[in-house]
């Protein structure tokens, strides 16, 4: 059990630029989530897969970002035309699967847009 | 949109002060809740889930409990530490999404 890992841990573009962001899960998790986090405010909610099905999409997520799990191992959150009100950090989770389970957190990608 | 809450946002204690925090969430379509401990420059830790109203849970000098009819849960630490400086963040689950409060911020001064 190596933990969730997160690449990069800091990213920081120019404001219109792409960017695309890693997570490898902990294996034998099926459930990965992605979550935002700005300065005040507690981790928000972006998206959620069991294994490669992305299940759930937070209403608040603006259609420039798209998640992929391929065959239910790593994902990948990437945002396009990226807007400095994305500059936050984003966290990736995963869980076993089986109901009421806790959540293990990777380290985070700090994303700055200029 | 659901609503979790924490009390309060911040708190200063002096090393071996109790302390307890609260969390309120919806009472309605009640699945789950967690709490979370997270250190600076590290992951959210877990420190417990619960489920059942009633519920207490305890892990060495930090406990927390849950009514979940009210819409609420309390943490509990005895004795605070320096490393029990954290943000703590608790979570609701009464879907599949894990919703989060902005957590309270303890500092434990030696």
């Amino acid at each position: 059990d190596t933990g969730v890992s997160q690449d990069p841990r800091h990213k920081i573009t120019k404001r219109g630029q792409n960017v695309t962001f890693r997570c490898d899960p902990i294996s034998e998790h099926n459930r990965l989530y992605w979550y935002r986090q700005t300065l005040g405010q507690g981790p928000e909610f972006l998206t959620y897969f069991q294994n490669e099905a992305q299940l759930e999409k937070s209403r608040l997520l603006s259609d420039r970002f798209s998640a992929e799990r391929p065959k239910g191992s790593f994902s990948t959150l990437e945002i396009q035309r990226t807007e400095q009100g994305d500059s936050a950090m984003y966290l990736c989770a995963s869980s076993l699967g089986t109901g009421s389970e806790k959540l293990f957190f990777g380290s985070g990608t700090q994303l700055s847009v200029l | 949109i659901l609503n979790v809450e924490q009390s309060p946002q911040s708190l200063h204690v002096q090393e071996g002060d109790s302390t307890n925090f609260t969390c309120s969430f919806p009472s309605s379509n009640f699945y789950a809740l967690h709490w979370y401990r997270w250190e600076t420059a590290k992951s959210p830790e877990a420190l417990f889930v619960m489920t059942l109203n009633g519920d207490e849970k305890k892990k060495g000098r930090i406990s927390a409990t849950l009514n979940t009819k009210e819409g609420y849960s309390y943490l509990y630490i005895k004795g605070s530490q320096p490393e029990d400086s954290a943000t703590y963040l608790c979570a609701f689950r009464g879907g599949t999404a894990l919703i989060f409060g902005k957590g309270t911020t303890l500092s434990v001064s030696s």
